[in-house]
Parts: structure tokens; C-alpha cells; sequence
């Protein structure tokens, strides 16, 4: 099965912080996805890459960067972390139009 | 606008009971649908893809598409208290981006 690892597990951090949210994969798939999910709520698209050096923005991009460094490491920033930005943090990739198989998760607390 | 509504947003059935979930899409760009599932404290698992019209069965579970809609369903039949989970639809556009609903919370009661 396809392995994405995702690092901080948790993160803990004050408001103006700055914070990054790290991403791996080791099943060369193209595509990489960060999506926040809130309690009792889906997965918003914050951001997404094709590939080393690409970004597309997502749905909810407000207050976020992304970097796609190499094809197995995409990274998220905060840099002036807000308490509106306390979620929970999936990382995910897929080959194009394919399944997406998805980390571990980092749940982040801004206060 | 959310791209993908779901309903209900939660469902209570019981031991050996059928489940039916429903999903459908705002965005005319979409064209390839996933149902996920999510237990509590993990992270998403796809469940069930469907690209074509028509109805597609894995053991206990059917999803069927209607693409001229944007609908899709779940079906999930002779339910069991280890089905209990948030399903999330999902849908991808042309541009590989991949929306989510809120999902459907179900309960299976033994």
C-alpha cells in the first residue's frame, strides 16, 4: 500500500507563529494534496502539486503557502499562524485521476 | 459554494440493515467520483470509485452514477457495527483538483 508520512503527529503553537507541516511519499505518485478538516466537517483543498516545483491553489488558500521540493516532499507553511488555522492536517497523493491515499494527519493548535 | 453536498448528514440504522448515502455535485467540470471512509481518530480509505453511468458492486457495497446529474450513491447492505464511520464523497475536475464533501455520519446499531 501506497506510504505517506506525515511530520509533526502534533503541533502546538501562539498566534503569529510560524509553523511547517511536512509531507512524504514514497510511491512516486505525481499529485500531493494538503486539505484541512475541521470537527464533524469533510476535507477542504487548501492546496495541491503535479510535480517538484508546481503549485495550484485550492479551495481555502488564505493564510498558507505550499512547496513542492522534490516529487516525494511537499511542505505547508504558516506564517502568521491564527486560531482559525487550528485543524487537523492531511497530506495526500495519487497517480493523476486516481486514488488518493493519505498520511497520518497533523492535528495543529494555535493559541 | 461547497462543490459537493452530501446527505443525510447522518444516518442511524440497524445490525443487518441496509444504508443508502447520497452525493452530487455542483461543479459541471467534475467527472470521476470516490466514496471514502473514515473511522474515528483515522485518516480517509477509499471505499469505492466510479467513473462510468451505471452501478458497480463490491461484496456489500453498490454505488451507482447518474453523470448527467452529478449524482452518486452509496449502498451498503447487511450493515455492521464495524461500518460505522464518516463516508466522504469525493469528486476530481479535469485539473486533477479533488473537492469533498462533509460526509455522511453513520451509525450502525447492534
Amino acid at each position: 500500500e501506497a506510504a505517506v508520512t506525515q511530520s509533526p503527529r502534533n503541533k502546538v503553537t501562539v498566534t503569529g507563529g510560524n509553523v511547517t507541516l511536512s509531507c512524504r511519499q514514497t510511491n512516486s505518485h505525481n499529485y500531493m494534496y494538503w486539505y484541512r478538516q475541521d470537527t464533524g466537517h469533510g476535507l477542504r483543498l487548501i492546496h495541491y502539486s503535479y510535480g517538484a516545483g508546481n503549485l495550484q491553489i485550492g479551495d481555502v488558500p488564505d493564510g498558507y503557502k505550499a512547496t513542492r521540493t522534490t516529487q516525494e516532499d511537499f511542505f505547508l507553511l504558516l506564517e502568521l499562524a491564527s486560531p482559525s488555522q487550528t485543524s487537523l492536517y492531511f497530506c495526500a497523493s495519487s497517480q493523476s485521476q486516481n486514488t488518493l491515499y493519505f498520511g497520518a494527519g497533523t492535528r495543529l493548535s494555535v493559541l | 459554494q461547497q462543490k459537493v453536498q452530501q446527505s443525510p448528514e447522518s444516518l442511524i440504522v440497524p445490525e443487518g440493515g441496509m444504508a443508502s448515502l447520497n452525493c452530487t455535485s455542483s461543479d459541471r467540470n467534475v467527472d470521476y467520483f470516490w466514496w471514502y471512509r473514515q473511522h474515528s481518530g483515522k485518516s480517509p480509505k477509499m471505499l469505492m470509485s466510479i467513473f462510468s453511468n451505471g452501478e458497480k458492486e463490491e461484496g456489500r457495497f453498490t454505488v451507482h452514477l447518474n453523470k448527467a446529474s452529478l449524482h452518486t450513491s452509496l449502498h451498503i447492505r447487511d450493515s455492521q457495527p464495524s461500518d460505522s464511520a464518516l463516508y466522504l464523497c469525493a469528486a476530481s475536475d479535469s485539473n486533477n483538483r479533488i473537492f469533498f464533501g462533509d460526509g455522511t455520519q453513520l451509525v450502525v446499531k447492534p
